[in-house]
């Protein structure tokens, strides 16, 4: 089983310009999570979205940063304009459930490693 | 404060050793709590998951969770140098659309 997919896997920008990153979760995976983990930091969330409804997005500042999850499977978080302070690791993460309370963790993508100068 | 806190470190240990990594999270409500293993440059992977009181044990790693005094615990026998990473606890809370918060890590080396 192929687990969560992410691209690229580093990106080197200059401020002030866009930039995207891709995840496709874990097959059947109906909840996706787009997580930044700055150094010696534990990731913090983005977004949660439940299939294609973004259920919690009280954490992205929305004045740079969207998402979406169209048709509720793959997903893209764009950040625009980048701004030095953006410099990060963008995990994307999918798991199975929903609203019940968590039966299991999530299964992380391999990451992308942002850097803006 | 913060919902999880960990200890930075890092907490060195001889190999063979018992490393004993420790969490406290700040929601009384919180329900499923996680451990995940973080090698440098890698994203974190789960290695354990507790949901009652007591311990869980799973091969070198067991997980003890205490909701009264709201600790989490993993403690790593026979360390290897292998074990040497970043452990990141994770707290579930029920409120706010099933809401996980992580703690900042404490990273582990284990000497050979």
């Amino acid at each position: 089983e192929a687990g969560v997919v992410q691209s690229p896997r580093y990106k080197i920008i200059e401020k002030k310009q866009p930039v995207a990153f891709w995840c496709n979760p874990i097959s059947g995976h109906n909840t996706l999570y787009w997580y930044l983990q700055n150094l010696g930091q534990g990731p913090e969330l983005l977004i949660r979205y439940e299939n294609e409804e973004a259920v919690d997005d009280s954490q992205l500042p929305k004045d740079r940063f969207s998402a979406e999850r169209l048709k509720g499977v793959d997903s893209t978080l764009k950040i625009q304009p980048a701004e030095l302070g953006d410099s990060a690791v963008y995990l994307c993460a999918s798991s199975l459930f929903g609203r019940r309370p968590s039966c299991g963790g999530y299964t992380f993508g391999s990451g992308t490693r942002l850097t803006v100068v | 404060q913060k919902e999880v806190e960990q200890n930075s470190g890092p907490l060195s240990v001889p190999e063979g050793a018992i490393a004993s990594l420790n969490c406290t999270y700040s929601d009384r409500v919180s329900q499923s709590f996680f451990w995940y293993r973080q090698y440098s440059g890698k994203s974190p992977e789960l290695i354990m998951s507790i949901y009652s009181n007591g311990d869980k044990e799973d091969g070198r790693f067991t997980a003890q969770l205490n909701k009264a005094s709201q600790y989490v615990s993993l403690l790593i026998r026979d360390s290897q140098p292998s074990d040497s990473a970043t452990y990141l606890c994770a707290v579930n809370t029920p409120f706010g659309f099933n809401k996980f918060y992580f703690g900042s890590g404490t990273k582990l080396n284990v000497k050979p």
